[in-house]
């Protein structure tokens, strides 16, 4: 498909257990977004990439959450030593504009939730 | 910085009447905004966006927004719902990271249910 693809699709940890959340983004896509969405919210801001460079964190709600965009593709969103907090659904989305626009919208993928237990 | 605040978490409606999500922004310069519409455990799509072009914003299956500065509202409708309606509908607001990208802030969102 040419859509934004998240995996898992769910993911279940126990409370201190690391995660790793993948994002595949459109192809040739240059900005690539990572939210938060408690439940019974609207998706939060967590990071964003331009490329390989990961131009803003301040999303990020701890030192135990870090994401990388090595090549400039695909992204992961890793989390440590997990809390019954960060249950959510973590949603990436990508634009083909490089910069500020509103002219370039966000693709959204179906985002993957994650329950600590 | 940038907010919107939806004013109801739900709205009913029956099939084939009017819809109206009402949402209120704050914003310290000209903003953009959008509505999005989330399905279940589906990914959000862009309804509508208004980028200070004509107020009144016209949209997919049939929604329109209107931006009032005046009022600094932009209320989401349709004429007449549809039951494929029923959905989260999220209002939001552009925001200028500190890079310069822009970063959208979503609302709380608004749960609308159609019944038969």
């Amino acid at each position: 498909g040419a859509g934004v693809s998240q995996s898992p699709r769910y993911k279940v940890a126990k409370r201190g257990q690391d995660v790793a959340l993948r994002c595949d983004p459109i192809s040739g896509h240059v900005s690539l977004f990572w939210y938060q969405q408690a439940l019974g919210q609207g998706p939060e801001f967590l990071t964003y990439f331009q490329n390989e460079a990961q131009l803003d964190k301040s999303g990020l709600p701890s030192d135990r959450f870090f994401a990388e965009r090595p090549e400039g593709s695909v992204s992961t969103l890793k989390i440590q030593r997990t809390q019954q907090e960060d249950s959510a659904v973590y949603l990436c989305a990508s634009s083909l504009a490089a910069v500020a626009s509103g002219n370039s919208p966000l693709h959204f993928g179906n985002g993957t939730r994650l329950t600590v237990t | 910085a940038q907010s919107v605040t939806q004013l109801d978490s739900h709205v009913s409606v029956s099939e084939g009447t009017p819809v109206l999500l009402r949402c209120n922004y704050s914003s310290s310069y000209s903003p953009s905004l959008f509505w999005y519409v989330q399905h279940p455990n589906k990914g959000l799509q862009l309804l509508l966006k208004y980028t200070s072009a004509a107020t009144l914003v016209k949209g997919i299956n049939g929604f329109e927004a209107e931006f009032k500065k005046s009022e600094t509202s932009f209320h989401l409708t349709k004429p007449s719902a549809h039951m494929s309606d029923a959905a989260e509908y999220f209002c939001v607001v552009s925001d200028l990271g500190n890079t310069g990208f822009q970063k959208l802030v979503f609302g709380t969102g608004t749960r609308l249910l159609v019944s038969p």
